[in-house]
């Protein structure tokens, strides 16, 4: 079975600094998505980033950047130049096969500290 | 575009009464998945459906069930409520471009008493 893991339950991070979130993940699929989940006290969940497996190159969207290791089934995020809107819970996703077939981990919620 | 819409965004119930969410995807979005989320089970697939059917389901009891119409708007239901059903329910959206990418509704907050 499919399986998301985020060892860091709470992390923080001081204003203008990089945080890096970790995430794992358990499959015997070879062509998936893996993305990064923000939700902030609001509620609303939004994509941060994504990656296709089968690209090599690390997905970057601005101060957000991932590190993909395909054979650790590793996958990343690093927040650069941290901000205080960044403080929320973010979740790791990973997706395969036709549709909508979702697992997200645990979440991680990250303080930012001004 | 507007976003994905869920009414009602709170709702409180007896244990034992059924419940009726609704979900507007974005215009064009085919696609409607609904998640549930707990503190301590994390955000729990439920269900998908896409075209009025359901493609994909999560390991959730019979009293769970949704539907879909042709507008592709979406509505999950529980009866018999019980206490652990409180939770905050989302919904999302997704278009037919791969990689799926999932736009989430504000969610509808459950409380059974």
């Amino acid at each position: 079975a499919q399986t998301v893991t985020q060892s860091q339950p709470e992390m923080s991070v001081q204003e203008a600094e990089t945080v890096t979130l970790s995430c794992t993940y358990d499959t015997s699929e070879s062509d998936y998505y893996l993305f990064w989940y923000k939700q902030p006290p609001s509620r609303q969940m939004i994509l941060v980033i994504r990656q296709e497996a089968y690209k090599q190159q690390n997905a970057t969207e601005n101060r957000f950047s991932v590190n993909f290791q395909k054979a650790a089934k590793s996958f990343s995020l690093k927040i650069s130049d941290s901000q205080l809107g960044d403080a929320a819970m973010y979740f790791c996703a990973y997706s395969w096969g036709y549709g909508q077939n979702f697992v997200f981990g645990p979440g991680t919620r990250l303080s930012v500290l001004p | 575009k507007a976003g994905v819409t869920q009414t009602p965004r709170y709702l409180i119930k007896t244990r034992g009464q059924q419940v009726t969410l609704s979900c507007s995807p974005i215009s064009g979005h085919r696609s409607v998945s609904w998640y549930q989320q707990t503190p301590g089970q994390g955000l729990q697939f439920l269900f998908e459906y896409f075209s009025e059917t359901q493609r994909n389901k999560g390991n959730f009891p019979g009293r769970f069930s949704g539907r879909q119409f042709s507008n592709s708007r979406s509505e999950m239901n529980v009866s018999t409520l019980e206490l652990g059903d409180s939770a905050l329910y989302l919904c999302a959206s997704s278009g037919l471009e791969q990689p799926y990418e999932q736009y989430f509704g504000p969610g509808t907050r459950l409380t059974v008493t």
